[in-house]
């Protein structure tokens, strides 16, 4: 049974950096899989954030392109993201999630860490 | 970008009746990379549904889902008491993946 856990900060200070870590178990993240961080804001729609693979292609968001770096360390069998410049806007519960195979739905999420900014 | 517009925003019904929920599709889902998903409060997502009506692993068979194109339904038969949740469509056909505003079912 695949695993995963979210773990960062939970209050960032505007205009700073937000950086979350997935860490994965019960899996190999160099499986045939992408590995997503998707978001959601208080009351609001799910939003994908970006996807990365284990050769560390990653695909993002366009809305949120210019200011999002997703990453991977096989060696701790985990992923991570950066989200730049944050707003108000960027307060969400922060997922990550697994995709089923190269393109498929999310079939395993992370229980979701709250990420709050403000100063 | 798709954007999936779900109906209704709320579904008022008591256990055992039969749920009916919708998902528009801005432009065509390719290949029907459809998916469903039930989210209870402080709970992440849970896949019910996918290639439009295929149900993922575990996932009792009064969940069922059907459409193609650009609408898609989801048909829970008889509510069990554990079904009262949101439920959210979402396209993974096409980039940026994106999600339906949901759709929550609650007990009448």
């Amino acid at each position: 049974q695949v695993q995963l856990q979210e773990s960062g900060p939970g209050l960032v200070k505007p205009s700073g950096t937000l950086s979350l870590t997935c860490a994965v178990s019960g899996g190999s993240i160099s499986s045939s899989n992408w590995w997503s961080w998707v978001r959601q804001p208080p009351g609001k729609r799910l939003e994908w954030i970006g996807e990365i693979y284990n050769s560390g292609s990653t695909n993002y968001n366009p809305s949120l392109r210019s200011r999002v770096t997703i990453s991977v360390d096989k060696s701790k069998n985990q992923f991570s993201l950066k989200l730049s410049s944050v707003t108000a806007a960027d307060t969400a519960v922060y997922y990550c999630a697994r995709v089923l195979g190269l393109l498929g739905p999310f079939d395993y999420w992370g229980q979701g860490t709250l990420v709050t900014v403000s100063s | 970008e798709s954007v999936l517009t779900q109906s209704p925003g709320t579904l008022s019904l008591s256990p055992g009746e039969r749920a009916t929920l919708s998902c528009r599709a801005s432009q065509s889902v390719s290949s029907s990379f459809l998916a469903w998903y039930q989210q209870k409060p402080g709970q992440a997502p849970r896949l019910l549904i996918y290639g439009a009506s295929s149900r993922a692993t575990g996932i009792p068979d009064r969940f069922s889902g059907s459409g193609s194109g650009t609408d898609f339904t989801l048909t829970i038969s008889r509510l069990e008491p554990e079904d009262f949740a949101v439920y959210y469509c979402q396209q993974y056909g096409s980039s940026p993946r994106t999600f339906g505003q949901g759709t929550k079912v609650e007990i009448k």
